[in-house]
Order: C-alpha cells, then structure tokens, then sequence
C-alpha cells in the first residue's frame, strides 16, 4: 500500500531565510508522481510543485525547490527567502498506478509559520 | 470557468440523519476523488472514481456511499451520520493528460451533533 508520511507537524522559519519539509513516502511501482500541496487559512488546495519520479533533476519552482531522492524514497521542499505569504499548511502527496487503478495519498501536513 | 462545484458548503446534523454531498466539475476529468481533512491527520481518501462508471474504496470508506452519477458528477452520501464524521470534505478532479494536479473543490464543513 501506498503511504506517504511529514513527520514534522509545525516547522517556523524567519522572514527571508531558508527552511525544507520534509517527507518519505513509499510505493511498489515504478512510475509515480509526487507533489506538494499548499492550503492556506482560505482553505483553498494550492500546486506548489511537482516530481516525476522518471525524471533524475529535482524540480525547481521559483522559491521552491525539491531534494529528490528515489532510493531513499525522501521528497523534501526547500523554500527559499520565506516570505509571510508562505504561513500555510504544506502537503505532500504521491500519485500512483495501483492495482489497475489510480489513487493519489495525502501526508498528514507541516504548518509552516514564517516569523516576521 | 467554475471548476470543481461542492455543495453544501456548511451542514449541520444530528446523529443518524443522512445526507449528500454533491460534487461536479466542469474540466471533463475523468478522475473524481473525495477526502476528509481532520486535525492533525491531513487528507485522507474516503472513495475515488477512476472513470465514469467505476469506484473504489480508498483509506477511510467506512459509513460512506458514493456514487458517479455521470463523466461531471460524483456525490458522497452518509447514511447514518456519526459524530465521528464531524469533518471538512473535499472533492477533487484529475485528467487523464493533466500534469496529475489535482483541482479541488473549497470544501464543505459537516458537524455531526
């Protein structure tokens, strides 16, 4: 079965600085996919950014970058020169092809509070 | 562009009354998921549709129906709420070709009394 796991629930990061979540998760197939997700106070569910797990160069969105790392089955999100626009929680998640059928798994979260 | 259309967006019940949520999209997505958020234990999936016509269990089904009624339409019923099913639901759409985003709807708040 499919999981994916943030063992940190609450992370803080001053203004301006760098901070990484982190996440494992763990799957039998080959193919899959991972994001991270982003819900603010509004509750609204947010793209942040995407890995195919084909694809060896972390991606990278801006300020947000991802650490890859397939065999270790780690997809941490760097976020860097925080902005207090980026306080929300922060998911990840893992899209796969399982037993014929599709299913896309939720960790349970990092809030993420930036300090002014 | 509506995108994905949740209704009720706010419920009140009591314990053993039932109810649907609704749920369309607008995107022609072929998959159609539902999720609860709770405190502390992010999203968890309730049931999915891969495909009008088909559905599955996901990590927490217990005490929930669905249904995919057509290609735009995937509704959630609770036949006997419980107060454990005090949540905030979300349902969300993925195309086939997509870069597997998920869209989702804003949610709907249920209180089980």
């Amino acid at each position: 079965a499919q999981t994916v796991t943030q063992s940190q629930p609450e992370m803080s990061v001053q203004e301006a600085e760098t901070v990484t979540l982190s996440c494992t998760y763990d799957t039998s197939e080959s193919d899959y996919y991972l994001f991270w997700y982003k819900q603010p106070p509004s509750r609204q569910m947010i793209l942040v950014i995407r890995q195919e797990a084909y694809k060896q160069q972390n991606a990278t969105e801006n300020r947000f970058s991802v650490n890859f790392q397939k065999a270790a089955k780690s997809f941490s999100l760097k976020i860097s020169d925080s902005q207090l626009g980026d306080a929300a929680m922060y998911f990840c998640a893992l899209w796969d092809y399982t037993s014929g059928t599709y299913k896309y798994i939720f960790g349970t979260g990092t809030r993420l509070k930036v300090l002014a | 562009n509506a995108g994905v259309t949740q209704t009720p967006k706010f419920q009140v019940l009591k314990t053993g009354q039932s109810m649907t949520l609704q749920c369309a999209q607008d995107m022609n997505h072929n998959s159609m998921y539902w999720y609860r958020q709770d405190p502390g234990m992010g999203l968890r999936l309730i049931y999915y549709s891969a495909s009008e016509g088909t559905t599955d269990k996901g990590e927490v089904p217990n005490g929930y129906n669905v249904s995919r009624l057509n290609k735009r339409e995937f509704s959630l019923r609770l036949e006997s709420a419980a107060p454990s099913q005090t949540s905030v639901y979300f349902c969300a759409s993925i195309g086939w070709l997509a870069v597997r985003e998920l869209f989702f709807g804003e949610g709907s708040r249920l209180t089980v009394l």
